[in-house]
This record gives C-alpha cells, structure tokens and sequence, in this order.
C-alpha cells in the first residue's frame, strides 16, 4: 500500500532561519511526487512536480529535491507570507493521488 | 493558467436538505476531476474521482447515493450531498486535471455547515 509520512507535522521559523521539511513516501512505480502550499480556509496551490530521484526544482524561496525514498522542500530565508500548510502527495502508475499529513509552517517576523 | 472555481465558497443548509456544489475549470478542459472532503487540521481525503461523461468511481466508505457528482462536461463537474446531516458539515474542496497533464490543479473549497 502507498503511503506518505510527513516531518514536522509543526515547524516554527524566525524570519529569515532557512530550514527543510521532509516527505518520506512508499510507492509501487512512482509516478510523480507532488507539493502544494495550502492556506487556511483555501484550496491547495500547486508548487512542483518531481518526476524521478534527483531532480530538483525551484521557486522563489522554496526547492524541492528528490531521491528513491524522500523528498525534501527547503525554505531559504523565510518570510511570514510562507506561512502555510505544506502538502506532499505521491502517485503511482495506475492510482490515484495519496497525501501526506501535511506540515505546518509558522514564519514569525 | 489551471484555474479552478468552485461555487458557493461557503453554504448552510438544514438537516435533511440538498446542497450541489459546482466546480469548474477556467482556462483548460479537465478530463478527469476529483471531490476530496477535508477536517479541521487533517490531510484531504479523496471522495471520488469523476471522468467527463463517465459514472464517479468512489473511494470506499463514501456513500454514492449521498454524494452525487456529475462531470457532464469538460469544465464543469457538481457533487450534491443528499439528505444531509450535521455530520455532513466539513471543507470540500474539487481538483481537475487535463488530458495530457499528472498535476491536479485545486479549487478553493466549499465549507459546508449543515444544521
């Protein structure tokens, strides 16, 4: 069965303090590794989509790598406005999308 | 681009009432779209998955005959909770994915309250 583990389930960050949140997943042929910022009261925002173990990708202050077991989504020098719940989903060939727990970010100023 | 709406943003309705919840793509044609329903503080969890003009396929535990969902089209699929009850009352949020494309792309959600 796949499955999607998420570390911290809580991070608090001091503007400015880069640091690295964790998704650690299980899959059978893995289709793709997928991150979404979510706001409170709001639908997930797509951020990247990770195809194959050592890939990276960038965004303004957010970059996701991958390998064969986890992916990492590092925040470097935060700012409050990246407070958000951060999700990890994977998917495998044939199936559907199975989410993480997702992580919580707390950027304070 | 990959814009999704839903509609209504937020609803109340009593107990024992009907409440359709639309969601649509903007700015490309989604062949498949899914219904995910959401708790205070958790994950999303997937409802059904709906492919334009084909019947939903379900997630296992979720109630059909409750949760109606139609994708008659390529931009437009509706989930109905039926006969709702107060246990009903949660975040559902719609997803829509194109032909050619692994992503799916989130609407921003209803929240449901039923009374």
């Amino acid at each position: 069965e796949d499955q999607v583990t998420q570390s911290p389930e809580a991070l608090r960050l001091q503007e400015g303090e880069s640091s690295s949140l964790n998704c650690s997943y299980t899959v059978s042929g893995l289709r793709g590794l997928f991150w979404y910022r979510q706001d409170p009261g709001k639908g997930p925002e797509f951020l990247f989509t990770l195809y194959s173990a050592g890939e990276e990708k960038e965004k303004e202050r957010l970059k996701a790598t991958l390998t064969k077991k986890e992916s990492f989504l590092h925040i470097t020098a935060p700012k409050p406005e990246d407070s958000a719940t951060y999700l990890c989903a994977v998917q495998a060939y044939g199936q559907n999308f199975v989410f993480g727990p997702g992580t919580r970010l707390s950027v304070l100023p | 681009g990959a814009v999704v709406s839903q509609h209504p943003s937020w609803v109340i309705c009593k107990s024992g009432t009907s409440v359709k919840i639309e969601c649509r793509s903007l700015d490309f044609q989604a062949t498949t779209m899914f219904w995910y329903r959401q708790f205070p503080k958790q994950s999303l969890m997937l409802m059904a998955t709906s492919n334009e003009g084909s019947k939903a396929t379900y997630e296992q535990g979720v109630e059909k005959d409750k949760f109606l969902i139609n994708h008659a089209s390529l931009t437009l699929s509706t989930l109905t909770v039926t006969s709702a009850h107060p246990e009903d009352s949660s975040f559902y949020i719609c997803s829509a994915r194109g032909r050619e494309s692994r992503e799916q792309y989130f609407g921003p959600g209803t929240r449901l309250t039923v009374t």
